[in-house]
């Protein structure tokens, strides 16, 4: 069975300070997406990191793609109380479904 | 981008009745659809995968005659929730895959369906 483990399960900080999620699998992926949530809504898509090493940045956040292909990151600078959410990483499964991660609740305080 | 619509966006019935829940895929077409469903503080669990014209694929544990999947259109897949009970209650998301050719699918998420069952 493939999963994917978030981690930290929860983090809560200040406006202005850096944070990293993580994404970890002991199984390849062909590919890893990074979701956002909010209360009462779908998962909204951010990036999808294909290539072993690969970096994606999407204005203050920066994704990385493990070169084994298993995990990935999430970095963000300089947190805002907008980047509050429900984080998950999401990858192929080996029957081609979405799998989802164990999510990363947000909360940057102002 | 695609959108993706569910209708409705929160439903509460009594314990023991049935509830039908829309997705649509409002400007593409859909050869399949999945549903999640996701509880409080949780990630989303896949519930099922639906093909258009053909029976859904149910993950292990998710009782089918209970949740009753047709994707009757390529935009178009309900989700009925029958004789519902509280613990049914939960958050419903489906998602749409656009097919653009090998290897460049998409899948898009709906806003979401609330159901609470009292």
């Amino acid at each position: 069975t493939q999963l994917l483990e978030q981690s930290p399960q929860f983090l809560s900080i200040q406006e202005g300070e850096n944070l990293t999620v993580y994404c970890n699998s002991s199984s390849v992926f062909s590919s890893l997406q990074w979701y956002r949530q909010e209360p009462g809504e779908g998962p909204v898509l951010l990036v999808t990191v294909v290539t072993g090493g690969e970096v994606k940045k999407l204005k203050r956040l920066t994704f990385q793609f493990g070169d084994a292909r298993k995990d990935s990151s999430l970095h963000i600078t300089a947190a805002q109380p907008g980047d509050t959410g429900l984080y998950l990483c999401a990858g192929p499964s080996n029957t081609d479904k979405l799998i989802f991660g164990t999510g990363t609740r947000l909360q940057v305080f102002p | 981008g695609a959108v993706v619509s569910q209708h409705p966006s929160r439903v509460i019935c009594k314990s023991g009745t049935s509830v039908k829940i829309e997705c649509r895929s409002l400007d593409f077409q859909a050869t399949t659809m999945f549903w999640y469903r996701q509880f409080p503080k949780q990630s989303l669990m896949l519930m099922a995968t639906s093909n258009e014209g053909s029976k859904a694929t149910y993950e292990q544990g998710v009782e089918k005659d209970k949740f009753l999947i047709n994707h009757a259109s390529l935009t178009l897949s309900t989700l009925t929730v029958t004789s519902a009970h509280p613990e049914d209650s939960s958050f419903y998301i489906c998602s749409a895959r656009e097919a653009r050719g090998i290897g460049q699918e998409t899948q898009y998420f709906g806003p979401g369906t609330r159901l609470l069952v009292l």
